[in-house]
């Protein structure tokens, strides 16, 4: 068990719809990821966010939209979902001693559009 | 834009067999890590290499690094059937508090009895 939890674990749901993911990162963790794992696209970075303020985007589609809380926790909005949507999402957090880094990955979501 | 090849992506082998995992990158990098995932399950650390020439080893896994060649090694010895997985190498990006990493497409090892 890393320590970051993610809910749901599975969610079904139709295209058009609108889905949010949560995620709470590791006690003391600043940094929270979203990563999408797919069959044709892989293990890809979605978002970063550190300490509430977003600081890195990669290849995030514009119908979706993260944000971090106070708390830290963090929540992965996918709206307009279509077919190619489904996969599954994982959120990852940092702990910073120096130069090492290394990110927890939680249990992941999988989503399944129909 | 940062690229990360890894070899091979399927990988049979025998138990009590060695072999190599490779993971190449196209892009200067001051962290490499290694990642294994077993079947619908979440990605568990492996390793954190951070300097060139760094090597580590953690029962019969050993990974190491060459910043130079932007190749990153790891190696399986006498494999057990425990050791069934998919294994990804990542890359960091190094820029500022952006610690993104750029996954390879994953080695998916099966040990054979």
């Amino acid at each position: 068990d890393s320590g970051v939890t993610q809910t749901p674990k599975h969610l079904i749901t139709a295209t058009g719809q609108r889905v949010t993911l949560r995620c709470s990162p590791r006690s003391g963790d600043l940094s929270v990821y979203w990563y999408q794992q797919s069959l044709d696209q892989g293990l890809q970075f979605l978002i970063q966010y550190y300490n509430g303020e977003e600081r890195a985007k990669g290849n995030i589609l514009e119908r979706f939209s993260a944000q971090q809380f106070p708390d830290l926790h963090s929540e992965l909005n996918l709206s307009s979902l279509e077919l190619g949507d489904s996969a599954l999402y994982f959120c990852a957090s940092s702990v910073s001693r120096g130069s090492m880094e290394t990110q927890y990955f939680g249990p992941g979501t999988r989503l399944l559009v129909l | 834009e940062l690229k990360v090849e890894q070899n091979p992506l399927f990988l049979s082998m025998q138990e009590e067999k060695n072999y190599t995992i490779y993971c190449n990158y196209s892009t200067t990098s001051d962290r490499l890590y290694w990642y294994r995932q077993d079947p619908g399950k979440s990605l568990e650390s492996l390793f954190v290499l951070l300097s060139n020439g760094a090597v580590k080893q953690e029962g019969r896994l050993m990974a190491s690094l060459d910043t130079k060649a932007r190749l990153s090694t790891l190696h399986i010895t006498a494999a057990v059937h425990d050791l069934s997985a998919t294994y990804f190498c990542a890359v960091g990006g190094s820029s500022g508090s952006a610690r993104q990493l750029t996954f390879g497409s994953g080695t998916q090892l099966t040990v054979l009895p």
